[in-house]
């Protein structure tokens, strides 16, 4: 089984559309992160939590929020979905002193 | 800030050939470094790391050194096989910072 998964892992919306992201993990970790990957510039920090209380931005975080509902789950929330959204998105996990490990990823389209 | 220039792709080798994917950064302090690789259809896995100036890292017959005086980590295989057609990404990490800082991706085919 999976360490880290996501649902679902391929979506078509339309503009305007709410999305929801999800990302569950069973390694124990404490800290999750949300990544987006567009051609040409690799990945993007959206949003990072090191435990269940603590939220905080990354780089590229407008358009986008995020909800740490327990220790193993983090979902990323697109409340009005625009085009230039459209990505991959990658959850992924770490401890301290280990390294990242990133789910499979969500490929998101939005019309 | 922290950042890191990757060799632009995609880069396409015959097996057996030698591989070598640039990767240079900029960071304050000493970074931990790392090469990432994607297959087809999945997420990002470590392929390797480095954490100190000096450290060579190595998996599947992939080798990175860390360069302080160059401020380097390319990758290199002596190699390749068509199992290693994939993206690779370098990425580094601060000291005390958790967060990844990633490159471009190159993507890798090997042709038979």
């Amino acid at each position: 089984d999976a360490d880290v998964t996501q649902t679902p892992r391929n979506r078509i919306t339309k503009t305007g559309k709410r999305i929801m992201l999800e990302c569950s993990q069973t390694k124990g970790h404490d800290r999750m992160y949300w990544y987006r990957q567009d051609p040409g510039l690799g990945l993007r920090l959206i949003y990072y939590s090191f435990d269940v209380k603590d939220i905080n931005k990354g780089e590229i975080s407008d358009g986008y929020s995020v909800s740490r509902q327990a220790q193993a789950k983090f979902s990323l929330s697109l409340e009005s979905a625009i085009p230039n959204q459209t990505a991959l998105y990658f959850c992924a996990t770490s401890s301290i002193g280990t390294e990242q490990f990133f789910g499979p990823g969500t490929r998101l389209t939005v019309l | 800030g922290d950042s890191v220039t990757q060799m632009e792709g995609p880069v396409t080798l015959s097996e057996e050939a030698c591989l070598t994917i640039n990767c240079t950064y900029t960071a304050t302090g000493y970074p931990s470094l790392f090469w990432y690789v994607q297959y087809p259809g999945e997420g990002l896995q470590l392929l390797l790391k480095a954490t100190k100036a000096d450290d060579k890292g190595s998996n599947k017959g992939f080798e990175a050194t860390y360069r302080k005086k160059t401020t380097s980590f390319h990758l290199e295989k002596g190699s390749v096989q068509v199992s290693d057609s994939a993206v690779y990404f370098c990425a580094l990490q601060s000291f005390g910072n958790e967060k990844l800082t990633f490159g471009t991706g190159t993507r890798l085919t090997i042709i038979p």
